[in-house]
């Protein structure tokens, strides 16, 4: 079963804008990654952010992580029609020693 | 560093028969994976190898068997082959279990009719 859920399913916006994606985990947790995917592509790792940390930065993205509500926040900043892919959250599980889970995505599509 | 290969790009095939899609990487990695991925269901994790002579299974191993042949690659096979197997898998890598990251490969597209 499926151990993050992100939301929305999809999400549409305009070139310029800001795109925030939710995701929501049932268990504690080691550390939480995000994933881009490109239609017809494999997955490609963006961020990841550890348990003891509340919040992290790489250029445009943004990833907040709030262990108590068990969830995590994606968002792009200043969004370019480049950005248009879906985007998964996976998490590892606090034993560390474990696969990591994907959620089934959100997908974003920005419009020029 | 062509990264995390995989063959064939696309395959059809009838039920009953059988295939191994293969993947190999070049980046010395320890750990790698077998996903499927189907509309609306994200990645589903398939069988894994977390080093060189050892493979687990995942959340949906039933109707696969795969083989850790080196440590750069890491075989899926589909003994009988079912339409309930129509997906895109994916392989990817991860470098040892402490860096999390996993680096993936192009996928294959499978269509059994």
């Amino acid at each position: 079963s499926q151990q993050g859920e992100e939301d929305p399913q999809a999400l549409s916006i305009q070139e310029g804008e800001n795109a925030t994606m939710n995701c929501s985990y049932k268990t504690s947790i080691n550390n939480l990654q995000w994933y881009r995917q490109n239609s017809g592509r494999g997955l490609v790792h963006l961020i990841l952010i550890r348990s003891n940390e509340r919040e992290k930065h790489s250029g445009r993205l943004r990833v907040t992580l709030d262990t108590s509500k068990k969830s995590s926040s994606l968002l792009i900043t200043a969004s370019r029609a480049a950005d248009t892919a879906s985007y998964f959250c996976a998490t590892v599980l606090s034993s560390g020693n474990t696969p990591l889970v994907f959620g089934k995505g959100t997908r974003l599509s920005v419009i020029a | 560093n062509a990264g995390v290969t995989q063959t064939p790009k696309f395959q059809v095939l009838k039920t009953g028969q059988s295939m191994t899609l293969q993947c190999a990487q070049d980046m010395n990695h320890n750990s790698m994976y077998w996903y499927r991925q189907d509309p609306g269901m994200g990645l589903r994790l398939i069988y894994y190898s977390a080093s060189e002579g050892t493979t687990d299974k995942g959340e949906v191993p039933n109707g696969y068997n795969v083989s850790r042949l080196n440590k750069r690659e890491f075989s899926l096979r589909l003994e009988s082959a079912a339409p309930s197997q129509t997906s895109v898998y994916f392989c990817a890598s991860m470098r040892t279990r402490g860096s999390y990251e996993q680096y993936f490969g192009p996928g294959t597209r499978l269509t059994v009719t």
